[in-house]
């Protein structure tokens, strides 16, 4: 069976510091992936997706950047946070192929100070 | 791709059945319906999805109305741990399969 993996669980980092969220899936291969926000209280925001090995397509433009160096491999970076980055990160995926439904794993809670 | 309304909360009985409105009326020919929920702190759980008949899985019945602008989810027999913010999205699968997930609605399952 199919399981996706994120990591940490949590994060509490220092304004202008760089942050690597990394996120793996196993038991499939050519997922389509996904980096989604949920700031408190409120739904989730798309942030990057990714059909392939090196293609990223960016929903809204931010302090954030996103890279699939391996087929199963997605990770969200950011040179220097921002106050504004704190949230509940999630990373998704999905067979590549119909209409198939978006898997998430247990998110990352990143806290900025 | 299409918007939804539901309602931002509503409260059921444990044992009884919960039946989730939501609104589409803008919804196009080749758009699905999806559900899912998100249980405190955790990450959204898929529940189950569908395009223009009704489904139902072991967790749930998708009722999509013949036009296609609503549907409603049904949980048969809500129990407490059904209690969490449940989203209806409706998206193109071949546009990379992104979701727009809206506010949702927050159910509470009370004993």
């Amino acid at each position: 069976s199919q399981t996706i993996h994120q990591w940490p669980a949590t994060l509490v980092q220092p304004v202008g510091s760089p942050l690597s969220l990394e996120c793996t899936v196993e038991g499939t291969s050519n997922p389509n992936l996904y980096w989604y926000r949920q700031a408190a209280g409120r739904g989730l925001q798309l942030l990057f997706y990714s059909v392939g090995i090196g293609q990223i397509s960016s929903e809204v433009p931010q302090n954030l950047s996103a890279s699939r160096p391996q087929d199963r491999q997605f990770i969200l970076s950011s040179k220097k946070l921002l106050l504004s980055d704190s949230g509940f990160y999630l990373c998704a995926w999905s067979g590549s192929w119909g209409n198939q439904p978006q898997h998430f794993g247990d998110g990352t809670r990143l806290s900025i100070l | 791709d299409a918007k939804t309304t539901q309602p931002p909360s509503m409260d059921c009985a444990e044992g009884r059945a919960a039946n989730l409105p939501c609104n589409h009326s803008t919804i196009s020919g080749n758009e699905y319906v999806y559900w899912y929920r998100q249980i405190h702190s955790q990450g959204p759980q898929y529940i189950i999805h569908g395009l223009k008949n009704n489904e139902t899985n072991e967790m749930a019945s998708l009722i999509i109305t013949e036009d296609r602008k609503s549907s409603t989810l049904i949980l048969p027999h809500a129990t407490l741990r059904d209690t969490a913010v449940y989203y209806c999205i409706v998206s193109l699968y071949n546009q990379g399969g992104k979701l727009i997930f809206g506010q949702g609605t927050e159910l509470s399952v009370k004993p």
